[in-house]
């Protein structure tokens, strides 16, 4: 079954270093977003990204993030200057096409020191 | 409170019993949907129900849909330790970016 995949599964960073964390969601899906969760909190919307640019995003993706999608199957996030804050768990979603399921990959862990 | 917030916040049963979560949220929805997170891991999808649905079923999953108090329930049926875990309800709201909205989780915890 497909599904989608995240890399790395945890990422440990000092404050202020750029990190990227890859996604590869599942094949023919169309809609693909990121969503956070610092430890012990609820999972949190931060970008949603269809058609090649970015559909919507939250007041949490600043500046400091951007959004990629470079080859048809990554779908990258990158945070520029990270900060202590930042640290969480960071989950990549697709989904075919409208309202439905989102199918969510395993997550990545980043600690910012 | 916020979109999406559960309660109780955390559940203790024993196994075998029934464990009922519920969820409320603020605005129009097209559909609303069930997460389960185990500790500290991903998020597996359990169930999704259309806003124009009022119950569905799957396997020892029920869960109930009131658009009218904007509430839904989650019943897990007959439960096991292995039910152990956090739940989570999410709206898909109207907006074209059909973003969910995660409300703060049930702590679940079956003992066996």
């Amino acid at each position: 079954e497909p599904e989608v995949t995240q890399t790395p599964s945890h990422q440990v960073t000092q404050m202020g270093q750029e990190v990227i964390l890859r996604c590869v969601p599942i094949s023919n899906h169309l809609y693909f977003y990121w969503y956070r969760q610092i430890l012990g909190q609820k999972v949190e919307f931060l970008v949603s990204f269809y058609n090649n640019e970015i559909s919507e995003k939250s007041e949490i993706f600043d500046d400091q993030f951007s959004v990629e999608r470079p080859d048809g199957s990554n779908f990258t996030l990158k945070i520029r200057s990270t900060k202590l804050e930042d640290s969480a768990m960071y989950f990549c979603a697709s989904r075919p096409t409208g309202p439905g399921e989102q199918f969510f990959g395993p997550g990545t862990r980043l600690t910012v020191l | 409170s916020q979109q999406g917030e559960e309660d109780p916040q955390a559940l203790s049963i024993q196994e075998g019993e029934n464990a009922t979560m519920n969820c409320s949220y603020k605005t129009s929805i097209n559909n609303l949907q069930w997460y389960r997170q185990n500790s500290g891991r991903g998020l597996v999808h359990l169930i999704l129900i259309r806003s124009n649905e009022r119950e569905k079923h799957s396997g020892r999953l029920r869960v109930t849909l009131d658009t009218s108090k904007k509430s839904s329930s989650l019943l897990i049926t007959a439960s096991r330790a292995a039910d152990t875990a956090s739940y989570f309800c999410a709206t898909d709201g109207m907006d074209s970016s059909y973003k969910l909205i995660f409300g703060s989780g049930t702590r679940l915890l079956v003992r066996p």
